[in-house]
């Protein structure tokens, strides 16, 4: 199966310009995350979609981040206006979610990511 | 307190000795427990996940899960320097399935 497409993979930006990501999930995953890594440290989980819904933003810096899943598939991050400390990966990743433990369905795929730095 | 916290390394072992990892997390509601490898530069892989108390083998690879205690841990044997990477311990809690990383442990083996 196809794996996670992400674009693009580098962006420099000015601070207080925007940018935005994008992410096509395996097909058939209805779940898709958001991360946010910055060098050294683990990935931050940013937003949480189950199809076409929102499930977890509680980490999502919303007066300058937004995050959609058009149709319950391919997925855009957001950010304006962009600030230094945004500088990081920013990981999508899908499964198929559920609670069948054994069957590994939460098991999350990555992409690529795109890595943005701010100057 | 963290919700999954690991010792950030760097961990180093010698060519073939046991790598040992190990990961603490505080809800005690927590259903699945994951091993993500990343390398420098790279996104994380799945290197296998563990949902009942025990052990779970899959090559040279050991996860140990005691829910009890609220820790897992991840055992390397035989360990090659090509194993040298950042291993994130992921879990997996609440009615959505929300996936929390820790920090990762950096895993260094001397050849």
């Amino acid at each position: 199966e196809a794996g996670v497409a992400q674009s693009p993979r580098y962006k420099i930006i000015e601070k207080r310009q925007s940018v935005a990501f994008w992410c096509n999930p395996i097909s058939g995953h209805a779940t898709l995350y958001w991360y946010q890594q910055i060098l050294g440290q683990g990935p931050k989980l940013l937003i949480q979609f189950q199809n076409n819904g929102v499930v977890d933003d509680s980490q999502l810096p919303k007066d300058r981040f937004s995050a959609e899943r058009l149709k319950g598939v391919d997925s855009t991050l957001k950010i304006q206006p962009a600030k230094l400390e945004d500088s990081a990966v920013y990981l999508c990743a899908s499964s198929h979610g559920g609670t069948f433990w054994s069957s590994g369905a939460n098991v999350l795929t990555f992409g690529a990511g795109s890595r943005l730095t701010v100057l | 307190q963290k919700e999954v916290e690991q010792n950030s390394g760097p961990l180093s072992v010698p060519e073939g000795a046991i790598a040992s990892l190990n990961c603490t997390y505080s809800d005690r509601g927590s259903q699945s427990f994951f091993w993500y490898r990343q390398y420098s530069g790279k996104s994380p892989e799945l290197i296998m996940f563990i949902y009942s108390n025990g052990d779970k083998e899959d090559g040279r690879f050991t996860a140990q899960l005691n829910k009890a205690s609220q820790y897992v841990s991840l055992l390397i044997r035989d360990s090659q320097p090509s194993d040298s990477a950042t291993y994130l311990c992921a879990v997996i809690s609440g009615g959505y399935q929300k996936v929390t990383f820790g920090t990762g442990t950096k895993l260094q083996v001397i050849p």
